[in-house]
């Protein structure tokens, strides 16, 4: 399987565009989330998912949106783009408790790295 | 969720162990000790996790002192492709979803 892929890779927007990122895992996990990550900086919650139908969020949400209308994918909105959403974006997923100890152990996509001047 | 201090960077050589300490002081006792690490530019991968017992993977060993102030992850033959930034996260179970990433430990394996 491919674990938690996202799209597009590299973007850039002129500020006031909006766009939406791409996020889709196959590992049938419920609970999924978007992090941002600023130059030299620990990532922050962004949104977060604990199934199909439920979001909220997180640390910092002000200026995106999100849904999850399927438990593969949860896109993340960006409504209107200024220069401070300039970031990497990552989307990971987390695995409930599984009978080999696991315990809510979370899976990362590779991120999309955005510009926006 | 209880705040965790790490040093901001560690050099280890190649081969040897490395040993990352993280200090968790206001842990509580339902709250779990977790392990990620971020390799430059990618997403943070998961190493290890632990509540009170020392815990051992393909990956790291992790050891809790017995009062569970303070943890150590272990890298026990360190190679070049250990070189990452090691984040030390204290959380309740029932919020791993949603974590709190701090600066944590640039580490640097050297040849």
């Amino acid at each position: 399987n491919a674990g938690v892929t996202q799209t597009p890779k590299f973007q850039v927007l002129k500020t006031g565009q909006s766009m939406t990122l791409q996020c889709a895992q196959d590992m049938n996990h419920e609970y999924m989330s978007w992090y941002r990550q600023d130059p030299g900086m620990g990532l922050r919650l962004i949104h977060y998912s604990v199934g199909a139908g439920i979001t909220d969020q997180g640390e910092v949400p002000n200026g995106y949106n999100v849904s999850r209308s399927t438990t593969e994918d949860f896109p993340l909105r960006l409504l209107s783009a200024a220069p401070s959403q300039t970031s990497v974006y990552f989307c990971a997923s987390t695995s409930p408790p599984g009978l080999a100890g696991t315990l809510y152990e979370q899976y990362f996509g590779p991120g999309t790295r955005l510009t926006v001047t | 969720d209880a705040k965790t201090t790490q040093p901001t960077s560690m050099d280890c050589a190649e081969g040897r162990a490395a040993n990352l300490p993280c200090n968790h002081s206001t842990i509580s006792g339902n709250e779990y000790v977790y392990w990620y690490r971020q390799i430059h530019s990618q997403g943070p991968q998961y190493i290890i996790h632990g509540l009170k017992n020392n815990e051992t993977n393909e990956m790291a060993s992790l050891i809790i002192t017995e009062d569970r102030k303070s943890s150590t992850l272990i890298l026990p033959h360190a190679t070049l492709r250990d070189t990452a930034v090691y984040y030390c996260i204290v959380i309740r179970a029932a919020g791993a979803q949603k974590l709190v990433f701090g600066q944590g430990t640039r580490l640097t394996i050297n040849p």
